[in-house]
């Protein structure tokens, strides 16, 4: 079975920063493509960014909200995946889940996990 | 950047009534699209992916179909497990791996 357990998040300063963590397992985490994707209070799902697999590149992508202040990064060692978000603004408040890419073909988010709150407000 | 744009934002339908969710893309997506359903309190779930392939463990009552920019989301039979947030998500063209805003499916 899947799991993926994200942790980290929290109430913030505008201008703070927090690491988020997300811990996989059942799966082959090393060749796994992971995502975070993010959802504000009473809005839809946002697309934050995304990392390769060390042996697709290890590359990271991000929306344009967030470029610049947040990275991703993985410790293969340890099934995790982490979100350093920086600079924070209030518009970055809400759920952000990590979630597992499918496969190289199909790149849909078929494993999410139950997310973890950040809240920046003064 | 694509845009994704479902329809409608709210439906209210029955149980037992057969439902379609519209998704179109501001450019093609080719078949790359997916669905997802998402309940209040709990983890977003793969439904379709390639447009009209149903993800492990979802019911042949959901079907997706549409290339290109125009897609569906099918529910022959609603039934009250149904009853959610749906989203469309292309991964055509990336990044962004965009989003649709959401179509609401609510009891009648």
């Amino acid at each position: 079975e899947v799991y993926l357990v994200e942790s980290g998040g929290g109430l913030v300063q505008p201008g703070g920063s927090l690491r988020l963590s997300c811990v996989a397992s059942g799966f082959d985490f090393n060749a796994a493509w992971m995502s975070w994707i993010r959802q504000a209070p009473g809005k839809g799902l946002e697309w934050v960014g995304r990392i390769k697999s060390k042996g697709g590149g290890g590359t990271t992508d991000f929306a344009a909200p967030v470029k610049g202040r947040f990275t991703i990064s993985r410790d293969d060692s340890k099934n995790t995946v982490y979100l350093q978000v920086n600079s924070l603004k209030t518009e970055d408040t809400g759920r952000y889940y990590c979630a597992k890419v499918y496969m190289l073909t199909a790149l849909a988010f078929d494993h999410w996990g139950q997310g973890t709150l950040v809240s920046v407000s003064s | 950047e694509i845009v994704m744009t479902q329809s409608p934002t709210t439906l209210s339908v029955s149980p037992g009534e057969r439902v379609t969710l519209s998704c179109r893309a501001s450019q093609s997506v080719n078949t790359n699209l997916a669905w997802y359903q998402h309940k209040p309190g709990q983890a977003p779930r793969l439904f379709i992916y390639g447009a009209s392939s149903r993800a492990t463990g979802i019911p042949a009552r959901f079907s997706g179909s549409g290339s290109g920019t125009d897609f569906t989301l099918t529910i022959s039979s609603l039934q009250s497990e149904d009853f959610a947030v749906y989203y469309c998500q292309q991964y055509d063209n990336w990044p962004p791996y965009s989003f649709g805003q959401g179509t609401k499916l609510e009891i009648k």
